[in-house]
């Protein structure tokens, strides 16, 4: 079974700074690992997906790495702004045993970011 | 580009009522899939559709049933609720088996279900 951990789950930085959000996952045999924005009552917003054969991607002020043998990402944002204060949620892609892909969801970070 | 459609948006209803659920999936998109979030929980997955056929079970209640139809869109059909289903519904679209393994499920803007 494949379990899906966040730390810290809450995390608070004044504006400017640059911030790391870590993911850990236990089966390695991944397809991908994506990761997640949600507001508070809204939905999920995709900010980046990383195939297991890469080991990075980038969209602006972010960056997602992937380092499947040790079962970890990082999600790192750079210039931090009160606009990015959302819960961050990372979701691994995997197979079970009985052949389904399966999509398992980690219990997410809050980032408060301090003006 | 087109995204997934979730409707209602918002739901309210009482205890022991039934509620009714769409999602519409991306344009050509085979797989639906659907997601509970309960307050201050991740998301948890509930069921998935394959081609009008059910293709993966999570922990969906047995109160609970859902079918995807001829133009791919699903419906999540909840019965005798209960307080404890308030949550945040998701549904999710992929292109399935046709977009390779590992494909990218894309979500939808969620219904927002209250019991009271």
């Amino acid at each position: 079974k494949q379990e899906v951990t966040q730390i810290p789950a809450a995390l608070s930085v004044p504006e400017g700074e640059n911030l790391v959000l870590n993911c850990s996952f236990t089966d390695s045999a991944i397809y991908n690992l994506q990761w997640f924005r949600q507001d508070p009552g809204k939905g999920l917003t995709s900010l980046l997906l990383i195939q297991s054969s890469q080991r990075e991607q980038t969209s602006g002020r972010l960056n997602a790495s992937l380092d499947k043998s040790s079962g970890r990402s990082t999600l790192y944002i750079a210039a931090s702004q009160p606009g990015d204060s959302a819960t961050y949620l990372c979701a691994v892609r995997w197979r079970s045993n009985f052949g389904n892909e399966k999509l398992t969801f980690g219990t997410g970070t809050r980032l408060t970011i301090i003006p | 580009a087109a995204g997934v459609i979730q409707s209602p948006r918002h739901l309210i209803k009482e205890k022991r009522e039934t509620a009714t659920l769409k999602c519409y999936p991306i344009p050509r998109h085979d797989t639906v899939y659907w997601y509970q979030q309960g307050p201050g929980q991740d998301p948890q997955f509930l069921i998935s559709f394959y081609e009008k056929m059910q293709s993966d079970k999570g922990s969906i209640p047995d109160r609970f049933s859902a079918q995807q139809f001829s133009d791919y869109h699903s419906e999540l059909n909840m019965s005798s609720l209960e307080l404890g289903d308030s949550a945040l519904y998701f549904c999710a679209s992929s292109s399935g088996l046709a977009g390779g393994p590992g494909n990218e499920q894309f979500f939808g803007p969620g219904t927002r279900l209250t019991v009271l």
